[in-house]
């Protein structure tokens, strides 16, 4: 079975531009969330989804968003790009009545 | 919101000596507790959780213990090996779904 799939796995954008990650979870997995990683911080919860709901979300500003679709995958969208968003963008996917994650490689997001 | 605080965020130790990472939490409401191992460029990986209703929890090397009444829990690393080295990561679930708040890691180093 196939593991979490993120890409793109790098990316490089300047201050002010928008960018969008995704996220193929696990076949038949249908909750995906969304953790930010930087060095010091551990990991920070963005969101999660569940079958095109999202059902947590965390301390971000407005500027982070995502969706998911009827096939599970999922997007996360950041716009208006800060140094500060600079960091390594984890997904990870759980199966139904599961709480144990299983992350992706993540995609390392560097902002100029 | 809950708070994660995990101890030491570096540690070494001497092949075949134990490795001991300890973590609060603050929201007595998180019923769950995964510990995450995280080699260097790669995903976080599962290697031991706990719920809120079992004191300790062990698989081979390594254990897990949990005292809810003073809201912390720890892991246990027995008779180390090289391969043990990596940042690892506590984390406290929330009640309302899969939304973990993650301590900020413990770099462990294993010296042959």
């Amino acid at each position: 079975k196939a593991g979490v799939t993120q890409t793109p796995r790098y990316l490089i954008k300047t201050r002010g531009q928008q960018v969008t990650l995704s996220c193929s979870p696990i076949s038949g997995h249908r909750s995906v969330s969304w953790y930010q990683q930087t060095p010091g911080q551990g990991l920070q919860f963005l969101f999660e989804y569940f079958s095109e709901t999202q059902r947590n979300k965390g301390n971000f500003p407005g500027r982070f968003s995502g969706r998911q679709f009827s096939n599970s995958r999922s997007e996360m969208n950041v716009s208006t790009l800060e140094l500060g968003d600079s960091a390594l963008y984890l997904c990870a996917s759980s199966a139904q009545g599961s709480e144990k994650l299983f992350f992706g490689s993540g995609t390392q997001l560097s902002v100029l | 919101g809950e708070n994660v605080e995990q101890h030491p965020s570096t540690l070494s130790v001497q092949e075949g000596d134990s490795a001991v990472i300890k973590c609060t939490y603050s929201d007595s409401a998180s019923n769950y507790f995964p510990w995450y191992k995280q080699e260097l460029g790669k995903r976080p990986q599962l290697i031991i959780d706990i719920r809120s209703n079992v004191g300790e929890k062990k698989d081979q090397r390594i254990a897990v213990t949990l005292n809810k009444t003073a809201k912390h829990f720890s892991l246990h690393i027995t008779e180390t090996q090289p391969e043990d080295s990596a940042v690892y990561f506590c984390a406290a679930s929330h009640p309302t779904g899969n939304q973990f708040y993650f301590g900020t890691g413990t770099s462990l180093t294993v010296i042959p």
